[in-house]
């Protein structure tokens, strides 16, 4: 079946310090790869997108990688602050030049002082 | 540009009753997708449409339906509402692959 599976559902991490998300799907071929960002109430919010022939995408603090080989994509955020405290959505494009996606569990990052 | 808005932001409404959500895309937009998000099965795919046609639709009930008009507003109806129903409605509009989303409508079914 399809899957497309987020790591765990909450990440604490201390603030200053690296996080890491991951992004894990199977039997997809996407196009490309998106993270978006969510907050309670709120919907989701852009942040980065990866194609399927890129390997690594940058944005500020925000890190994406793409190995269609495993599968997977990491996101990560250095330096990390209070504010970006969220929950993180990773959604990939299955069908080409259509704007369907297929999003991922979530992961909800909590970043302390 | 003003965003993505959606109407109305809160529902309540009873089991066997039926709902119509508005979403109106940003401007310039032309594709407008929508999906329902619960804890329990996260953000689903609902369908999408493109120039007033449907272009994709998930794996939901034929109870759920759509349609987009001319100037690419865009309403979702669902009709003898199930307790089930009860989530987040999510619309969004796309632009060059991203994809824009507004602030839900939040539906409680009684």
């Amino acid at each position: 079946s399809q899957k497309i599976e987020q790591n765990s559902e909450a990440l604490n991490i201390q603030e200053g310090k690296t996080a890491t998300l991951t992004c894990n799907y199977t039997n997809y071929s996407p196009a490309y790869l998106q993270w978006y960002r969510q907050d309670p109430g709120r919907g989701p919010v852009f942040l980065l997108l990866i194609r399927e022939n890129e390997k690594e995408k940058r944005k500020e603090r925000l890190k994406v990688t793409f190995d269609t080989t495993l599968k997977q994509s990491l996101f990560h955020i250095t330096a990390s602050q209070p504010a970006d405290s969220a929950t993180y959505l990773c959604a990939l494009d299955v069908t080409y030049n259509t704007d369907k996606l297929i999003f991922g569990t979530g992961t909800r990052l909590q970043v302390f002082p | 540009k003003a965003g993505v808005t959606q109407t109305p932001r809160y529902l309540i409404k009873t089991r066997g009753q039926q709902v119509t959500l508005s979403c109106s895309p940003i401007s310039g937009h032309r594709s407008v997708s929508w999906y329902q998000q619960t804890p329990g099965q996260g953000l689903q795919f609902l369908f999408e449409y493109f120039s007033e046609t449907q272009r994709n639709k998930g794996n939901f009930p034929g109870r759920f339906s759509g349609r987009q008009f001319s100037n690419s507003r865009s309403e979702m109806n669902v009709s003898t509402l199930e307790l089930g129903d009860s989530a987040l409605y999510l619309c969004a509009s796309s632009y060059e692959e991203t994809q824009y989303f507004g602030p839900g409508t939040r539906l409680l079914v009684l």
